[in-house]
C-alpha cells in the first residue's frame, strides 16, 4: 500500500551534512505531519501542515524546515546533522471531511548519523 | 496542553490469554482516542478508536473501553495470538484536525 510514501527509505550520513525526507500522500487529505520516533519508540510530533500552512510547530531544532509545495507532499529538510538527530521518521497524513481524525502513517526514514 | 500517559511498557503472555493496556490522559476535552499498533520495522497503523460519546466499542478479538469521568481508556485483546506481538500506542486528541498526543507505548509479546 503506498497511500503514503516516502522516500528514501534509509538515509545515512555524516554529522554537519544537511538532508532531506520526502513525503508523499495520494489519498486527497488536507493534512499532513511529521514526527520523529527515537530509539525508545515514542512518537513525537514535529510539524503539522494543513493545505499548506503550517498549523503546529512543535519545539524542534530550526535546523529542521518543513516544506509543503503542494497539499499531497510534505518535505523534511535537516540543516547541520547531528548525532541526536538519528532517529526514524514518519510522515502521516489525515483528511479534514470523512473520518478527519484517523491519521496513516507513511513507511517511515530511519535516519542514522555518524 | 494534553498528557498521555500508557502502562504496562511491556507485556508478555501466553497465546490464546487476554492483553490489557491502560491509557490515562489529562485533558477533560479530548474526544478522541485511537490505538495504532506498530509491528517491528513497519509503520504505525490505527486499529481501533472510540470517541468520547461511546463507553465501549468492538472489532473481533479487539475491544476498547473509556471512562469519561476518571479519563482513561484501555485496550482490550481476547485470544491473542503471536501475530499479535507489536508495539500498541495509545492517543488522545481535543478537535479533528488539533495534534494527536500519543502515550509511549507497550511492547506486547506473544509467547506460542
Amino acid at each position: 500500500d503506498t497511500a503514503v510514501s516516502q522516500t528514501p527509505k534509509y538515509l545515512v550520513t555524516q554529522m554537519g551534512n544537511d538532508k532531506s525526507i520526502k513525503c508523499e500522500q495520494n489519498l486527497g487529505h488536507d493534512t499532513m505531519y511529521w514526527y520523529k520516533q527515537d530509539s525508545k519508540k515514542f512518537l513525537k510530533i514535529m510539524f503539522s501542515y494543513n493545505n499548506k500552512e503550517l498549523i503546529i510547530n512543535e519545539t524542534v531544532p530550526n535546523r529542521f524546515s518543513p516544506k509543503s509545495p503542494d497539499k499531497a507532499h510534505l518535505n523534511l529538510h535537516i540543516n547541520s546533522l547531528e548525532l541526536g538527530d538519528s532517529a526514524v521518521y514518519f510522515c502521516a497524513s489525515s483528511a479534514r471531511q470523512g473520518r478527519p481524525d484517523t491519521q496513516y502513517f507513511g513507511p517511515g526514514t530511519r535516519l542514522t548519523v555518524l | 496542553g494534553e498528557n498521555v500517559e500508557q502502562h504496562p511498557s511491556t507485556l508478555s503472555v501466553q497465546e490464546g490469554d487476554s492483553a490489557v493496556i491502560k491509557c490515562t490522559y489529562s485533558d477533560s476535552a479530548s474526544n478522541y482516542f485511537p490505538w495504532y499498533k506498530q509491528e517491528l520495522g513497519k509503520r504505525p497503523q490505527l486499529i481501533i478508536d472510540i470517541r468520547s460519546n461511546v463507553g465501549e466499542k468492538k472489532d473481533q478479538r479487539i475491544a476498547v473501553t473509556l471512562n469519561k469521568t476518571a479519563k482513561h481508556f484501555s485496550l482490550h485483546i481476547t485470544e491473542t495470538q503471536p501475530e499479535d506481538s507489536a508495539v500498541y500506542f495509545c492517543a488522545a486528541r481535543k478537535t479533528s484536525g488539533s495534534r494527536l498526543t500519543f502515550g509511549e507505548g507497550t511492547q506486547l509479546t506473544v509467547n506460542p
